[in-house]
């Protein structure tokens, strides 16, 4: 069974940075991209960032580049998202999501890490 | 504001069908057949329900069906049940966006 557990959230003043992190289990981590998606109190999901299954590919939404990075450690099963220079447009759920083998869709998702931005 | 739009809300009766429609553009809907579509019930995470426009995963009701035609894709959810009531979101590659979601459609079973 695939299983996603996100880390790492929790109240950052703005201008802050935090890591988030996404642990993996039930299947083979490196041979999957991975996404992180968020969704801000009573709004919808918006798509933050993609990693290829090597890592060597990465892309970012409009709204994270620049300040946030992706990246994973294959070998402890881990995707990470490091974000900086935080506002409080930022505060969401940050959800971990597996693509399929296809990279089309999102497969799975985790329960969610909330960010907070407030002073 | 999303990249695709949806209807705010839909509702229905139990036994019912519904359309939740998910319109973009030719840059993402109506270019690429890599349309999915996600439930989400309150304080829960998102579940795939469609994907690639009209395949279902596995263990998802054959009640939900996907569609797409030209720039805009549908869902379907026949003989509507209470379990039934969530949001809902699309979901579309996007050439020079890579993945854009609809705004979400809240689905009443009245």
């Amino acid at each position: 069974e695939v299983r996603l557990v996100e880390s790492g959230g929790g109240l950052v003043q703005p201008g802050g940075s935090l890591r988030l992190s996404c642990t993996a289990s039930g299947f083979t981590f490196s041979s999957y991209a991975m996404n992180w998606v968020r969704q801000a109190p009573g709004k919808g999901l918006e798509w933050v960032s993609s990693i290829g299954g090597s890592g060597g590919s990465k892309y970012y939404a409009g709204s994270a580049q620049g300040r946030f990075s992706i990246s994973r450690d294959n070998s402890k099963n881990t995707l990470y998202l490091q974000m900086k220079s935080l506002t409080d447009d930022d505060t969401a759920i940050y959800y971990c999501a597996k693509s399929d083998y296809s990279n089309h869709q999102f497969d799975s998702w985790g329960q969610g890490t909330l960010v907070t931005v407030s002073s | 504001q999303s990249a695709l739009t949806q209807p705010a809300s839909v509702s229905g009766s139990p036994g019912q069908s519904i359309t939740i429609s998910c319109t973009g553009t030719s840059s993402d809907v109506g270019n690429y057949n890599i349309v999915s579509w996600y439930q989400q019930h309150p304080g829960k995470a998102p579940k795939l329900m469609i994907y690639e426009g009209d395949r279902r995963p596995a263990g998802v009701s054959t009640r939900f069906s996907g569609s797409r035609s030209g720039n805009t894709a549908s869902l379907t959810i026949s003989g509507l049940q209470p379990e039934d009531e969530a949001h809902y979101y699309c979901s579309s590659y996007a050439t020079g966006i890579i993945w854009a979601f609809g705004g979400g459609t809240k689905v009443t079973v009245v």
